[in-house]
Formats: C-alpha cells, sequence, structure tokens
C-alpha cells in the first residue's frame, strides 16, 4: 500500500545546527518520486527537494538535502546551519509514476521543526 | 509571474451549505490538483485535472465534484457541507499532466464549517 510516515511530531534544533527529518514510505511501484515541502504557518506548501526512485547520487538543494536509502525505503531531509525562518511544518510526499500515475501526492502526518535562537 | 491564486481566503459556512472553491494555475500550466488538509493531518488528494479531463480522484464522497475550464482554472465544489468538511483546501499547478513535475501550491482556502 503507498505510504508515508514520518515518526517525529516535533523536532527542537539551535540555530546554526543541522537537523534531520526522518521519512519512510512504501511502494509497490519501481519508478516514484520523493519530495519534501516546507509549510509556515501561513499555510502556502513550499516545495523544497526532489528525490527520483533511479537517481544515484542523493539530492541537494542550498541547506536541504536528503538521504536517500532506497533499499530501506526511508528519505530523511537534512537542514544544514539551521535558522529561525526555518521554523516550520515540513511534509514528506509521494508520488508514484507506475499504472497508478494519477499526478497524486502521498503525503506524511508532517514533522513540526522549531528553530531556537 | 503570479503563482497559483486560491479564492476566497476564508469561507464561513453551516451544516447543508454548499461551497465552491475557486484556483487560478500558474500561466503555462494545464493541471490542477485539489488536496484537502484536516488540522493537524497532511494533505490528502481529492481530485487531479489536466487538459480539462479529471485524471485522477482521491478517496472522497460523491459531495465532492470539480472542474476545469478552457483557460485551465479550476472550480471545486462541495455539496451538503458536514462538520468534517472543515479544513485548509489546496490547489496546486504543474505544466504536465502525469509525468514528474514540481507541484506548486496555491494559498489555500481556509473553511469552516458551524
Amino acid at each position: 500500500a503507498q505510504k508515508i510516515t514520518q515518526t517525529q511530531p516535533g523536532m527542537f534544533v539551535q540555530e546554526k545546527e543541522a537537523v534531520t527529518l526522518d521519512c519512510t514510505y512504501d511502494t509497490s511501484d519501481q519508478s516514484y518520486g520523493l519530495f519534501w515541502y516546507k509549510q509556515p504557518s501561513s499555510g502556502e506548501m513550499i516545495f523544497l527537494i526532489y528525490q527520483g526512485s533511479y537517481d544515484e547520487q542523493n539530492a541537494t538543494e542550498g541547506r536541504y538535502s536528503l538521504n536517500f536509502q532506497k533499499a530501506r525505503k526511508s528519505a530523511n531531509l537534512v537542514i544544514s546551519a539551521s535558522q529561525l525562518g526555518d521554523s516550520a511544518m515540513y511534509f514528506c510526499a509521494m508520488r508514484e509514476y507506475g499504472s497508478s500515475n494519477t499526478g497524486k501526492l502521498i503525503f506524511g502526518q508532517g514533522t513540526t521543526l522549531q528553530v531556537k535562537p | 509571474d503570479a503563482g497559483v491564486t486560491q479564492s476566497p481566503t476564508h469561507l464561513i459556512k453551516t451544516r447543508g451549505q454548499h461551497v465552491t472553491l475557486r484556483c487560478s494555475p500558474i500561466s503555462g500550466h494545464k493541471s490542477v490538483s485539489w488536496y484537502q488538509q484536516v488540522l493537524g493531518q497532511g494533505p490528502q488528494f481529492i481530485f487531479q485535472y489536466y487538459e480539462k479531463e479529471e485524471r485522477g480522484r482521491g478517496n472522497f464522497p460523491d459531495r465532492f465534484s470539480a472542474r476545469q475550464f478552457p483557460n485551465y482554472s479550476s472550480e471545486l465544489n462541495v455539496n451538503a457541507l458536514l462538520l468534517g468538511d472543515s479544513a485548509l483546501y489546496l490547489c496546486a499547478s504543474s505544466s504536465a499532466g502525469t509525468t514528474y513535475n514540481e507541484q506548486f501550491f496555491g494559498p489555500g482556502t481556509r473553511l469552516t464549517v458551524l
């Protein structure tokens, strides 16, 4: 069954330190994509980073990197040098590109990150 | 360039009423998806439209319907509102239908059902 699991409801990190947000997924498709979104209190979903199932290297976007371990079905987000503006809800999401490809994103429950000054 | 726009921003309705939410995609984008996000949870997929045709439907009752217009804007309609329909409704647009493409989300419409 298609599923995204985020086991950390809330996380704290000190400003300027790195933090890892966990995400595991379940799919029977060989072709899929994994996304991370940031949702501030305003509600808008902001795209952060993408990893395709056939990508051999971990994705990086500025201070964001995705630690992709295919065999473990995990796609953890690493934020380096945390900033106060990083305080938000973070969602891991998956899209399948096989026979069930409808463009649907499947989201996890989210992790609330608070950055302490 | 303007991003995805949604209207209204906030809406208060009573049980049994009907509501229409509107979404305008990014210029040039032909695909629109709708998601429902109940407080404290991740968004749940409702519909995807591409080139004015429904391409995907989530596990929502028939009270939920949508359509896409020739200019690629979209409406989400919900009939016979229930208290449980209170949520943030997000619209996302992308340039393609079913191949990989980043989905850009709008600010959402916050619906409260009393």
